[in-house]
């Protein structure tokens, strides 16, 4: 079983503070998107391929890492980047795992 | 408009079955690898299940042998068939297209608003 941890559980920032959010994988892993959700809604794709960003995605995302530590910054926060957010590891077997999430609030 | 739309969630008894669908506009299922993803109430996301572009099925233990998943390419729809449900299984159930390259494209670009299936008696 492959484990994603994800780090820290709740982190607190304030609008204009730069955020950085970890993943982890138990296993190497060569696919990893990180997901923005907000309370109601649906996931949104913010990067795949641990540093593509999806469309429509502001450049204020970024992505990086490999192997089994991944890095999902942002940039300067803007109010409405306040939500859930959630690593992807994809391809292999099982073929998609996903973190427990962390909790981005504003501070 | 590329979206897609969940129906068939609902209240049902412990062992019980309920089929879920979603139904795509916009691209093609078969021309896309489709899953389902799910979320407990106040919990985190869970795969479930994935069918790839190419037919084959893969599903996440939790649910072997008890979900179905399957399409209809003649409607352009997606099915989750749950059998033998669990009070473990309620969730709101979200269907999704892997749409980005390169990759397995099994990350997810298109959701749809997702239906609650709740299990109790």
């Amino acid at each position: 079983e492959i484990v994603l941890t994800q780090s820290p559980g709740t982190l607190s920032l304030s609008p204009g503070e730069r955020a950085t959010l970890s993943c982890r994988a138990s296993q190497s892993s060569s696919y990893l998107a990180w997901y923005q959700q907000k309370p109601g809604q649906a996931p949104r794709l913010l990067i795949y391929g641990a540093s593509s960003r999806a469309t429509g995605i502001p450049d204020r995302f970024s992505g990086s890492g490999s192997g089994t530590d991944f890095t999902l910054t942002i940039s300067r926060l803007e109010p409405e980047d306040f939500a859930v957010y959630y690593c992807q590891r994809y391809g292999g077997s099982p073929p998609i795992t996903f973190g427990q999430g962390t909790r981005l609030e504003n501070k | 408009e590329v979206q897609v739309v969940e129906s068939g969630g609902d209240l049902v008894q412990p062992g019980g079955s309920l089929r879920l669908s979603c139904a795509a506009s916009g691209f093609t299922v078969s021309s896309k690898n489709m899953g389902w993803v799910r979320q407990a109430p106040g919990k985190g996301l869970e795969w479930a299940s994935v069918i790839y572009s190419g037919g084959s099925t893969d599903y996440a233990d939790s649910v072997k042998g008890r979900f179905t998943i399957s399409r209809d390419n003649s409607k352009n729809t997606v099915s989750l068939q749950m059998n033998s449900l669990r009070a473990e299984d309620t969730a709101v159930y979200y269907c999704a297209r892997g749409g980005v390259v390169p990759g397995p494209n099994l990350a997810f670009d298109i959701w749809g608003q997702g239906t609650m299936v709740t299990v109790s008696s």
